[in-house]
């Protein structure tokens, strides 16, 4: 079975400082790695999406870092912001594009002024 | 346009009610999604259309129906729900539909959702 395991289940960090999000995967048949950001009562927006072919990923504040013979990436939030606060959940598509996105659990962030 | 719109934002309805849904997208996306999502849990897939044809249905119960009239829209038909039902009803589209790979593919774009309660 295809898991996405994501952790921590929540985080608290003040603001200015680093935010970071780590995801782990089981199976190698992924094809892609994208991370949403949901606000309460909202949708979840694609944040930052990287290849297994790239090892890092820059989109300004957010990084995503990974690992793949680890099978491991994670999401950096760099001078984190009270408006970073939000669920943050890591994902992965199969190599074959089935359509499903397997999700991890999500944490939920919390960036204290 | 690079929005998913729901309709309506809030539902409530009772176990012997009919109702829809509505998710609409011009962004030219060829493939559709509908996602269940509890709170503080990931979305989960229900259906997938993918060039207007129905995908995946991902063992979904038959109270919940899906339609997909024309490339823009999706609807999805609520009948004798249950009130473990409500839930956080997204609707999302993608540029690449399965089973078609390539760049874009995974990128799905989300709409704002239904929070729909069951009585």
């Amino acid at each position: 079975q295809q898991q996405v395991k994501q952790s921590p289940q929540s985080l608290i960090v003040q603001k200015g400082g680093i935010s970071i999000i780590n995801c782990a995967y089981e199976n190698t048949a992924f094809d892609y790695f994208p991370w949403y950001q949901q606000f309460p009562g909202k949708g979840p927006a694609l944040l930052i999406a990287i290849r297994p072919d790239v090892s890092e990923k820059k989109e300004g504040r957010f990084t995503i870092s990974f690992n793949k013979s680890a099978k491991q990436f994670s999401l950096h939030i760099m001078d984190s912001q009270p408006g970073d606060s939000a669920t943050y959940f890591c994902a992965a598509i199969p190599s074959s594009n089935t359509g499903k996105l397997i999700f991890g659990q999500g944490t939920t962030l919390q960036v204290k002024p | 346009d690079t929005e998913v719109t729901q309709t309506p934002k809030h539902l409530v309805m009772g176990m012997t009610n009919k109702k829809s849904l509505k998710c609409e997208q011009h962004m030219g996306h060829r493939a559709m999604y509908w996602y269940k999502q509890k709170a503080k849990k990931p979305p989960e897939l229900m259906f997938v259309y993918s060039y207007e044809k129905l995908s995946i249905n991902e063992s979904v119960p038959s109270r919940f129906s899906p339609e997909c009239p024309n490339s823009s829209l999706l609807n999805l038909h609520l009948h004798a729900l249950q009130p473990e039902d409500s839930a956080l009803y997204l609707c999302a589209s993608s540029q690449v539909p399965p089973p078609l790979t390539g760049a874009g593919v995974g990128e799905q774009f989300f709409g704002p959702g239904t929070r729909l309660t069951v009585l």
